[in-house]
């Protein structure tokens, strides 16, 4: 099983509609999650970091489920530029290495 | 500010031919990492540097080598290339591993 694991997709969302997916992680130890933006042939860019149960940031909310061991990121009246790759980041205990998921691509279409 | 510089941005090698990958960041950041990047895989592992002089082995470090003489460099080694390495490969840097990494912008290599 790998340490953390996503749904690829695609998920195919009408302008507007909001779209939410989620993460798992195997590792309980794990301190911090980060979701990071993937575009095309493109760098990963950090879109939010998860320390405690949760953050919010514009229309990205991000949630963090210890029990389950689960993340989960929504996006709320998504917009065509949101059509990228989003990949679930977790930080173990240890601290110095990040392991990244597989990444679950999403398309916003008119 | 340039952040973190991935030098080449492409390359192909053939099979058996040496190379090396330069990244360097300007942000002063202690931790710098190598990824490579293959579809559905996700992001892996490559090698990491805690600080200067430091290496330390990730989870496919296998047929790479690493050297961190400077801080703000940190360069990654192919000896003799193979087909399975062909890859984008990314460079990141962190100041404080609690922080998110700065990512460079990849490096496509094409091994023939």
């Amino acid at each position: 099983r790998k340490e953390v694991e996503q749904d690829p997709g695609p998920f195919n969302v009408p302008e507007g509609a909001t779209v939410a997916f989620n993460c798992t992680y195997s590792n309980s130890a794990s301190q911090s999650f980060f979701w990071y933006r993937q575009d095309c042939r493109k760098e990963p860019k950090l879109l939010m970091s998860v320390y405690s149960s949760g953050n919010e940031d514009g229309r990205f909310t991000a949630q963090l489920n210890r029990a389950s061991q689960y993340i989960s990121l929504l996006i709320r009246d998504s917009k065509l530029s949101d059509s990228a790759t989003y990949l679930c980041v977790s930080r173990g205990a240890a601290g110095n290495k990040l392991t990244f998921g597989g990444g679950t691509r999403v398309l916003v279409k008119p | 500010n340039a952040g973190v510089t991935q030098t080449p941005k492409f390359r192909v090698l053939k099979t058996g031919q040496s190379m090396t990958l330069l990244c360097a960041q300007d942000m002063n950041h202690e931790y710098m990492y190598w990824y490579r990047q293959d579809p559905g895989m996700g992001l892996r592992l490559i090698h990491y540097s805690v600080g200067e002089g430091t290496t330390a082995k990730g989870e496919v470090p296998d047929g790479y080598n690493v050297s961190r003489l400077k801080k703000q460099n940190f360069l990654l080694g192919l000896e003799s290339a193979a087909p399975s390495q062909t890859s984008v490969y990314f460079c990141a840097s962190t100041q404080d591993f609690n922080q998110p990494q700065h990512f460079g912008d990849g490096t496509r290599l094409s091994i023939l």
